[in-house]
């Protein structure tokens, strides 16, 4: 089974600063793919990006970057220019390579609340 | 299509009664899956279909749960004898492919008392 590690319960930061948030993740698996979603509140949540573990490139859309290390099975968000509508959870996510075939269903970490700072 | 819509929003019922809640998918998406999330967790997977298939199920999800997607649309949700531990927000989700993410509704959000 796979696990979810998010070690930062809340952080807070300036609007305009750089935060990272971690994630760390367990599994068995070689390929698989890794997710960070936003949920703001009583809002749905909303994928912000994804990293398939077979590309060592970090993937990055806009001012969200990926630090992801596979070996260390580490996968980190930076938000950069951070504004105050970052604010939300932010849920790391982990799911299998299903290739075709099986359940591709979704680990979810407990999440990290972002609080962006006027 | 305006993204996964789920009905209803809120619900409010007592211990012992049976709750039904709809998922309505992007119409292109032939995957649907739920999942339960509690406060203050992340969401947990309940169950997956492909098509009008189910084809898995979590082990959090009782005798007292089933799910059902006829035709492959649309899908249901039903808890029969609810209790409070049920209470949490129920999420759909769909996708075309599963590694490309999902895309949520914006759940229901169940209250047993």
């Amino acid at each position: 089974a796979q696990t979810v590690t998010q070690s930062q319960p809340e952080m807070s930061v300036q609007e305009a600063e750089t935060v990272t948030l971690s994630c760390t993740y367990d599994t068995s698996e070689s390929n698989y793919y890794l997710f960070w979603y936003k949920q703001p509140p009583s809002r749905q949540m909303i994928l912000v990006i994804r990293q398939e573990a077979y590309k060592q490139q970090n993937a990055t859309e806009n001012r969200f970057s990926v630090n992801f290390q596979k070996a260390a099975k580490s996968f980190s968000l930076k938000i950069s220019d951070s504004q105050l509508g970052d604010t939300a959870m932010y849920f790391c996510a982990f799911m299998k390579s299903a290739g075709g075939g099986g359940a591709d269903g979704l680990t979810f970490g407990k999440g990290t609340h972002l609080i962006i700072q006027p | 299509d305006t993204g996964v819509s789920q009905d209803p929003r809120h619900k409010i019922t007592k211990r012992g009664q049976n709750v039904t809640f709809r998922c309505d998918p992007i119409s292109e998406h032939n995957r649907l899956y739920w999942y339960r999330q509690t406060l203050g967790q992340g969401p947990e997977f309940l169950t997956y279909f492909q098509n009008e298939a189910q084809l898995e199920k979590s082990r959090l999800l009782s005798d007292r749960f089933s799910a059902e997607r006829p035709k492959g649309s649309f899908s249901t949700l039903e808890i029969q004898r609810t209790e409070q531990g049920d209470s949490a927000m129920y999420l759909c989700a769909s996708s075309f492919q599963g590694g490309r993410g999902y895309t949520f509704g914006s759940g229901t959000r169940l209250t047993v008392v």
